[in-house]
């Protein structure tokens, strides 16, 4: 199947802990976003890699780092989770230039205990 | 500012009739507007988008108006079934649509 996955689809961990979320795309698109979703359901993206370079970085925490080790994958690594990380995290990937659909992942479901 | 404004946040139709979304946005260069449906537990569907260069986009039961001059467009849905509940998102491309900036969000129910 063509799709944007992510793993894993849940993480429950405690607070303070460190944790992986992985994106791969086999779509050939170019650009990679990683979103979150509160529990109001507000989405709000975080990062944005085109060809594994970093092009957008919103107000996050220094705790959440993006890595890109190519154009299909991109990865979250979060540092000294809180409570508050807790949330529903999404992938998402499009082709480069300006107009393009954004396909998103199933979401990965991070709850901080 | 890259501000996306959604109303309703909630919304509640008999099958069969239609259901409006309405965004206002705040950025005039914007050029790019797509819906996106959300199904419990899944992740957002692109449903339509629309372009600055047109005004209106149809696809079967579903339409977008644009109104630039105004800053805000609408989703339509037309005959709802209840596969049409679900959270509906509008956005807007911001940074040469590089970047969507999401609205809160519409819970639509559609009641049988």
């Amino acid at each position: 199947d063509t799709a944007v996955s992510q793993t894993p689809k849940y993480l429950v961990t405690q607070m303070g802990n460190d944790k992986s979320i992985k994106c791969e795309q086999n779509l050939g698109h170019d650009t990679m976003y990683w979103y979150k979703q509160d529990s109001k359901k507000f989405l709000k993206i975080m990062f944005s890699y085109n060809n594994k370079e970093l092009i957008i970085n919103e107000t996050v925490p220094n705790r959440f780092s993006p890595k890109s080790p190519d154009k299909a994958h991109l990865n979250l690594h979060i540092n000294s989770l809180e409570l508050g990380d807790s949330a529903v995290y999404f992938c998402a990937s499009k082709l480069a230039g300006g107009q393009e659909t954004q396909y998103f992942g199933p979401g990965t479901r991070l709850l901080v205990l | 500012g890259e501000n996306v404004e959604q109303h309703p946040s909630t919304l509640s139709v008999q099958e069969g009739d239609s259901a409006v979304i309405k965004c206002t946005y705040s950025d005039s260069a914007s050029n790019y507007f797509p819906w996106y449906k959300q199904e419990l537990g899944k992740g957002p569907q692109l449903i339509i988008d629309i372009r600055s260069n047109v005004g209106e986009k149809k696809d079967q039961r579903i339409a977008v108006t644009l109104n630039k001059t105004a800053k805000h467009f609408s989703l339509h849905i037309t005959e709802t079934q209840p596969e049409d509940s679900a959270v509906y998102f509008c956005a807007v491309g911001f940074q040469g649509a590089q970047k969507l900036v999401f609205g809160q969000g519409t819970r639509l129910t559609i009641n049988p």
